[in-house]
């Protein structure tokens, strides 16, 4: 079965900083990928999503996610982060019958 | 709009009480699943449906039935809450028919058993 690794539990950067947040996925065939954003109080968000194709993804509010499949890995990143990205960020893998597995999730602070 | 919308959005009830959380989705999709989230434990599914008449466990079934007897509905009912279920849940639905599709996620249900 396909399981998700986000390896930080919390990450706090300073605002106009770069960002990278990690995800390491298992999964014995071809992995479709996703990251969702969860703003407090508030439901799932998709950012970007990786099928097929270019390895380097582009999402919405600036992010952009890097599939690495020798590493197994799917990190999103961010060159300037805004006070409003405060967030917490789920990683997914998805499977060919739409089932998905996310990571505990990565939340981010953002310093002033 | 495409939406899936969940209801309701906040409940509090006590062990025991029969309760069902609603789903419905206006996007024709086959795919509808359920998820509690946790702190340190991410969404974790606990049912999913492939389709009209089509449920099966997800990880964490126990404690909980679903249904799906028309394509747009997929409630989650809690025969008898304990306080082990107090969660936030979402619904979400996805689609295979054009390819590959993103899970759409409901707003979120939070409910508290006491």
């Amino acid at each position: 079965a396909q399981s998700v690794t986000q390896p930080d539990i919390h990450i706090t950067v300073s605002e106009g900083a770069s960002l990278e947040l990690r995800c390491n996925y298992s999964y014995g065939a071809t992995p479709y990928l996703f990251w969702y954003v969860q703003s407090p109080g508030q439901g799932l968000q998709l950012l970007l999503k990786y099928f097929s194709g270019d390895t380097l993804v582009q999402g919405i509010k600036g992010f952009e996610a890097e599939f690495k499949r020798s590493q197994s890995s799917f990190n999103l990143r961010k060159p300037s982060v805004h006070w409003s990205d405060a967030a917490e960020y789920f990683c997914a893998v998805g499977t060919l019958n739409n089932d998905m597995r996310f990571g505990a999730g990565t939340r981010l602070t953002v310093k002033p | 709009e495409a939406q899936v919308t969940q209801n309701p959005r906040y409940l509090i009830t006590v062990t025991g009480k029969k309760l069902t959380v609603t789903c419905s989705q206006n996007m024709n999709h086959e795919y509808m699943s359920w998820y509690r989230q946790d702190p340190g434990l991410g969404l974790r599914q606990i049912y999913y449906s492939m389709n009209v008449e089509v449920t099966d466990k997800g990880d964490v079934p126990e404690g909980y039935k679903v249904s799906r007897k028309e394509k747009r509905n997929f409630p989650l009912i809690l025969e008898s809450p304990s306080p082990n279920q107090t969660s936030l849940y979402f619904c979400a639905s996805s689609s295979r028919r054009q390819g590959r599709t993103e899970a759409f996620f409901g707003q979120g249900t939070r409910l508290t058993v006491v």
